[in-house]
């Protein structure tokens, strides 16, 4: 399974951008990115994913290096409800199987 | 339009027991996988059903099994349990034939303790 390396933690406010940083540097030409995010008490939610091109839908953007070996997710406007754990997971496009395999993710705080 | 329920949300068990949890998933998915949490990380897959049968599955001991019925629910039992197997239990849906272009559904979980 390809890897993804995360910042542990990062700390936001309200209403401010927030970028959150992934490498996945073995990753392969079929290996999706995506994002899944963990509110306190429940279970992961979507958030987005991309293959090559920058990627925007109705909760974030999802910005691809050219190289594709990371990645960045943007929230444009902080709001309480986005603290959560963020996972970046790749998965390939080819192998068949719909396994995430999560690593520890990033924890959000937003600060008011 | 119901997403994936699991049930029960909280269950207490002891040692040696054995433990069902079941789950129903989004309305027009085929596809269940089944996934451990620990406090403090991240969900690790367990297995995953599609057709009734087990595509794949993680690195779990053989206590660790799972059934998928005609309906597309599923459950997952786990024989003599250990305190560690304490943890939230998560259940994901997805439909096979849109892999990997749509998501999986989670569920909030089942939260087993054993005492």
């Amino acid at each position: 399974d390809a890897k993804t390396t995360q910042p542990n933690s990062m700390e936001s406010n309200e209403e401010e951008p927030v970028h959150l940083p992934c490498n996945h540097s073995t990753i392969s030409g079929t290996d999706y990115i995506h994002w899944y995010r963990q509110l306190p008490s429940q279970g992961p939610e979507y958030v987005i994913h991309g293959l090559t091109s920058n990627v925007n839908n109705r909760m974030a953007s999802l910005a691809i290096a050219e190289d594709r070996k990371s990645s960045t997710l943007i929230l444009h406007r902080a709001t309480l409800r986005d603290a959560a754990v963020y996972y970046c997971i790749l998965i390939n496009g080819q192998g068949g199987s719909e396994k995430l395999v999560f690593g520890k993710g990033t924890k959000l705080t937003v600060n008011p | 339009d119901a997403g994936v329920t699991q049930s029960p949300t909280h269950l207490i068990k002891t040692r040696g027991q054995q433990v069902t949890l079941r789950c129903s998933p989004k309305s027009g998915h085929d596809t269940v996988s089944w996934y451990q949490q620990a406090l403090g990380q991240g969900p690790q897959f367990i297995f995953q059903y599609y057709e009734e049968e087990e595509r794949q599955r993680g690195n779990f001991p053989d206590r660790f099994s799972g059934h998928q019925f005609p309906n597309y629910s599923s459950e997952l039992n786990v024989n003599a349990l250990l305190l560690g197997d304490s943890a939230l239990y998560l259940c994901a849906s997805s439909l096979s034939r849109s892999y990997p272009n749509q998501p999986q559904h989670f569920g909030d979980g089942t939260r087993l303790s054993i005492l």
